[in-house]
């Protein structure tokens, strides 16, 4: 079935360093993708979408490009703050599910 | 876009006894309802999802029901509570079955005791 591989974590990078959580999918269909972030004590909030193969989603100086021929979905960001501390959770969508299938979360730690 | 209320926040429960989360949806109608489990540090689990009013699909046999008793409610409820049944509860919605974008609500964390 479809399912959804992401980084491990935790992740603890420096004020204004680079990200990149890596987020890999198997699907039968042509899935839609997410991001998705929690902040402590909160539900998920959609960060980025990208329905279809080449699209960028972007939000907030974040990005992920759905690349079908390496069935990823990397989230990036260029300079981080202390504020994106959180756990990310990639995902897909199918029409032949019922549901969206979660990646297990990467939790990022920003240190000024 | 769709808003989701979860109520209560926090709840602290003693083994045994029974439980009701609520969970509310507005900004839509015929929304996908979604019930998922987060226990500390892990990730999501579907519990139960609903395509309809009365509509129930459980995904995780368990001591936890779920009801759909009007379009934008859905309810989580146990007879009695598990030690194990502790975690972050999370509603969640979605316009489209299977390709729409879910929006989730704010959680209930429950500790059992």
């Amino acid at each position: 079935g479809d399912s959804v591989t992401q980084m491990e974590g935790p992740v603890t990078l420096s004020e204004e360093a680079f990200l990149t959580i890596n987020c890999t999918y198997t699907a039968t269909g042509y899935p839609s993708l997410f991001w998705y972030v929690q902040y402590p004590g909160e539900g998920l909030q959609l960060l980025l979408k990208a329905t279809k193969a080449d699209d960028k989603g972007s939000n907030k100086g974040f990005e992920a490009t759905y690349r079908k021929e390496t069935t990823s979905f990397h989230l990036e960001k260029g300079s981080v703050q202390v504020s994106d501390s959180a756990v990310y959770f990639c995902a897909l969508s199918d029409k032949n599910n019922n549901d969206m299938r979660f990646g297990a979360g990467t939790r990022l730690t920003v240190k000024p | 876009s769709q808003t989701i209320h979860q109520w209560p926040a926090t709840l602290v429960q003693p083994v045994g006894s029974p439980l009701s989360l609520e969970c509310t949806v507005e900004g839509t109608s015929n929304p996908n309802l979604y019930w998922y489990r987060q226990a500390a540090g892990r990730g999501l689990q579907l519990l139960f999802y609903s395509v309809g009013i009365g509509q129930i699909s459980s995904e995780v046999p368990q001591n936890l029901s779920a009801s759909r008793p009007q379009d934008r409610q859905f309810i989580l409820s146990s007879k009695k509570l598990l030690l194990s049944d502790s975690g972050f509860y999370l509603c969640a919605s979605s316009a489209i079955a299977g390709v729409g974008t879910q929006y989730f609500g704010p959680g209930t964390r429950l500790l059992v005791l």
